[in-house]
């Protein structure tokens, strides 16, 4: 089983600001997706592929990223991006879909 | 416009039963996979249950293996999830999302339905 480490728990950012968080698998996968949940809403799927963007994600939003070393980076972090974002992989054995602990980005 | 609607949810005991429903609308629901994601109250997401479009493949979590059943009615455009023996450690939000063939992402999510296991 594949165990998903988001780093890090929580991290405050200023407007204006680079953030980039990582999500580190325990053993090597062939993508990463990444999704953003703000409170009280479900989550949306903002990254997939490692690096595409989902529809209508702000380009200042990059993923990148190899085998057990992923990251999302926001290349200037605004308002609208305080938000809890989580990382998801697939592996097929076993075949199960498994969640990183989640990042909580904060506006400073 | 893609819509998921989850319901069936609420208080129930432990050692209970429920079964959720997620209808679906604005796509063809026969041509993706299913899913059923759960969150507890101020934590993470925690992947429950998976079904492809046909309902040939069907995978569970350890964590729910043996008392939860996915299943889907294509006809009616409605996922559901059986689950039974429940614990006080099911209590969460649960999501439908949807996921296409191939495709190892969940790019639409439901609003989610409470479901709380307490006596």
């Amino acid at each position: 089983e594949i165990v998903l480490t988001q780093s890090p728990t929580t991290i405050a950012a200023s407007p204006g600001e680079k953030v980039t968080i990582t999500c580190r698998a325990s053993s090597s996968v062939s993508y990463m997706y990444w999704y953003q949940q703000k409170s009280g809403a479900s989550p949306k799927l903002w990254i997939y592929d490692t690096s595409k963007l989902a529809s209508g994600v702000p380009n200042r939003f990059s993923g990148s990223g190899s085998g057990t070393s992923y990251s999302l980076t926001i290349n200037t972090m605004e308002t609208e991006d305080a938000a809890t974002y989580y990382c998801q992989q697939w592996s097929s054995t076993p075949p199960m879909y498994t969640f990183g602990a989640g990042t909580k980005l904060e506006l400073k | 416009e893609v819509q998921l609607v989850e319901s069936g949810g609420g208080l129930v005991q432990p050692g209970r039963s429920l079964k959720l429903s997620c209808l679906a609308s604005g796509f063809t629901f026969s041509n993706y996979g299913m899913n059923w994601i759960r969150q507890a109250p101020g934590k993470g997401l925690e992947w429950v249950a998976s079904i492809s479009s046909s309902s040939s493949y069907i995978y569970y979590a350890d964590t729910v293996k043996g008392r939860f059943t996915i299943s889907r009615d294509n006809a009616k455009n409605t996922l559901y999830l059986q689950m039974t023996s429940l614990r006080s450690e099911d209590t969460a939000l649960y999501y439908c999302a949807r996921h296409l063939y191939g495709y190892n992402y969940f790019d639409y999510w439901g609003q989610g339905v409470m479901v709380t296991v307490s006596s």
